[in-house]
Order: C-alpha cells, then sequence, then structure tokens
C-alpha cells in the first residue's frame, strides 16, 4: 500500500498569515496516463470532506484562490496564502493512482 | 447535479452484520464509466477508504477490512451498499459514500470529487 505521510498533524496559525502543509508518498503517484492523482481535502468540523485540490495543483469549482497545490514525484505541498476563519478544520491528502486509495493522517488547522 | 446519499441503521450490535446503502440521484450508476467507494472515519480520527465498485461488480477493498466487507451494486435502484460483518467497537464510525475515479482514466479531473453527507454507525450492545 502507498503510505501518505503528511506534517505537521497539528497547524496553529495567526489569522492573515500563511499556513503550508506536506504530504509525503512511500511510492510515485504518476499513473498511466501520465498524470499524478493526488487530491487534497478540507473538513470543516461537523461536514464531510470536501476536495479542494486534484490531480496536484487543480482547484475545484468555488475553491478561493488562496489554497494552491504543488509538488511532484513523491513530495506535495497545500498552501493557504492568507489564513482566514472559514479555514479552519483537518485538511487531508490522498492518493488515486494506486489501489488502494490512501489518505494522509490529517492536520489541524486551527487560529492562534 | 450528482447527489449521494448514505442510508442504514445507527446502532448495530457487536458481532452482528453491519449494511449501509447508497443512494445516488442526478446520474445512472449502470450509465456512468465511475468507481463507487466507502470510506468511513471513526470518531476523533482520520479517514479511512473501505472499498470501491463498478457497476459491473468489479471491486477493489482495503486489504485491512477485505475478509469482512462486500460491496454491491443494484442497478435498477440506482444504489450501492456496503457489508461489513462480525463488527466491533472499532466499526463505530461515520461511515461516507462518494464516487471514485473512472474506469478507464484519461487525463481525468473527477475522482473522489463527490460525497455524501455521512451516516453514524455505533457498534454497541
Amino acid at each position: 500500500d502507498v503510505v501518505m505521510t503528511q506534517s505537521p498533524l497539528s497547524l496553529p496559525v495567526t489569522l492573515g498569515q500563511p499556513a503550508s502543509i506536506s504530504c509525503r508518498s512511500s511510492q510515485g503517484l504518476v499513473y498511466i496516463d501520465g498524470n499524478t492523482y493526488l487530491n487534497w481535502f478540507q473538513q470543516r468540523p461537523g461536514q464531510s470532506p470536501r476536495r479542494l485540490i486534484y490531480k496536484v495543483s487543480n482547484r475545484d469549482s468555488g475553491v478561493p484562490d488562496r489554497f494552491s497545490g504543488s509538488g511532484s514525484g513523491t513530495d506535495f505541498t497545500l498552501k493557504i496564502r492568507r489564513v482566514e476563519a472559514e479555514d479552519v478544520g483537518v485538511y487531508y491528502c490522498m492518493q488515486g493512482t494506486h489501489w488502494p486509495r490512501t489518505f494522509g493522517q490529517g492536520t489541524k488547522v486551527e487560529i492562534k | 447535479q450528482l447527489q449521494l446519499q448514505e442510508s442504514g441503521p445507527g446502532l448495530v450490535k457487536p458481532s452482528e452484520t453491519l449494511t449501509l446503502t447508497c443512494t445516488v440521484s442526478g446520474g445512472s450508476i449502470s450509465s456512468s464509466t465511475y468507481y463507487w467507494g466507502w470510506i468511513r472515519q471513526p470518531p476523533g480520527k482520520g479517514l479511512e477508504w473501505i472499498g470501491s465498485i463498478y457497476y459491473s461488480g468489479t471491486s477493489y477493498y482495503n486489504p485491512s477490512l477485505k475478509s469482512r466487507v462486500t460491496i454491491s451494486v443494484d442497478t435498477a435502484k440506482n444504489q450501492f451498499s456496503l457489508r461489513v460483518s462480525s463488527v466491533t467497537a472499532a466499526d463505530t464510525a461515520v461511515y461516507y459514500c462518494a464516487r471514485d475515479y473512472e474506469v478507464l482514466r484519461y487525463h481525468s479531473d473527477y475522482g473522489m470529487d463527490v460525497w455524501g453527507q455521512g451516516t453514524t454507525v455505533t457498534v454497541s450492545s
């Protein structure tokens, strides 16, 4: 199985400041079509997960442009340019290249 | 607009079988090219993929759960279901259904992009 390792697991951030979450996979995530199927999800308290980023760096419809994804190979990053109060929650990376699908442990973003 | 809705009992006794159903609206399971999946989240913990199925019956499971899990499809009802046998307290979780990736994927923008609201299952006597 592909192990997804996130860091940090807890991220206190001051409003208006940037935040960055790392996700590392235990093996490469390039699919046979040449794409890397690495997703980022946001889960606000009491809500279902919501996909924010797909294929490493593509924002889903309605996702603010302060969210960005980057990376390649086995190292990936989610960045929030300026954290807002509504960004509080847990963020997960997930690989959709291999079976079984696997998620990172989650990173809890909170306001200082 | 595609929507998924989980349903099933909120309480299951230890050693019994848990059965949940995901009803798909706004699209047809049998005319789609997607896998359809189940994911769970124990209280206060992270997300765990359980398994996914294509309408033809082709399925994949999490190796850690494979011996106790069965996912099936009912195309007439536009539903897919999850069965977990011999449940214990460790199976207590919120269970989500979601649209997985296409079976024949090529530069796809989809995959785990649509989720249900989740249903809470407690295993207790």
